[in-house]
């Protein structure tokens, strides 16, 4: 079965960067997207199509895919940002897969 | 506005069986797939399957991930535009919060129930 594999973990401090990767054979010739979820929340689409925003969300929130790594990135990540996030994409089976999800940390 | 209202939490025992709903308003029901998705306590997001309410062929409306095929019942009702997700048979397992989501033609899932909390337990 199709596999999507992220880092536990990501710690920035406030302003900076935050790269958070999703890993997956040939992941660069499917659509990624990434969600959201604030724990005790549900998910909310943050990236989807690889680098489309939708409405709503904030332009520190970027996307893109290339080779075997989709990357979600946060430019000038804030305390809001802090949640969890998750990849997804379709395998050829046409089943959705989830990544595992990594804990962004703002501190 | 799109909206996806879930019913509330339930707490039940092995061996016995639920139906749990998804209500939908703000969009035409039979235009878009449900997907279910199922998150246990601390864990990551897991994709059950999809439902297509335009489709009346009860064979053929709904995709079951692997993981989840033979245990789990995806149905519809057009009439209240409403999705169900339904066991016949609980496990202490199942004990979990499940989304129901909007699946976009765009392959993404851009609305979300709130979620419904299942605890099975003796």
């Amino acid at each position: 079965s199709y596999e999507l594999t992220q880092p536990p973990s990501v710690s920035v401090s406030p302003g900076q960067t935050a790269n958070i990767t999703c890993s997956g054979y040939n992941l660069e010739h499917k659509y990624t997207s990434w969600y959201q979820q604030i724990p005790g929340q549900s998910p909310i689409v943050v990236i989807h199509q690889d680098h489309r925003r939708p409405s709503g969300i904030p332009e520190r929130f970027s996307g893109a895919n290339s080779g075997n790594t989709a990357t979600l990135t946060i430019s000038g990540a804030q305390a809001v940002d802090e949640a969890d996030y998750f990849c997804q994409a379709w395998d050829n089976n046409n089943d959705l897969v989830f990544g595992g999800g990594t804990k962004l940390t703002v501190l | 506005e799109v909206q996806l209202e879930q019913s509330g939490a339930e707490v039940k025992k092995p061996g016995e069986s639920l139906r749990i709903s998804c209500k939908t308003s703000g969009y035409t029901f039979t235009n878009s797939w449900i997907t279910w998705v199922r998150q246990m306590p601390g864990k990551g997001l897991e994709w059950m399957g999809k439902f297509d309410p335009s489709d009346p062929d009860t064979d053929s409306q709904s995709n079951y991930s692997p993981s989840f095929r033979g245990h789990v019942t995806f149905s519809g009702d057009r009439a209240i535009t409403t999705a169900y997700l339904q066991w016949s048979s609980l496990r202490p397992s199942d004990t979990a919060t499940y989304f129901c989501a909007r699946l976009t033609d765009k392959q993404y899932l851009d609305f979300w129930g709130q979620g419904t909390r299942v605890t099975v337990s003796s």
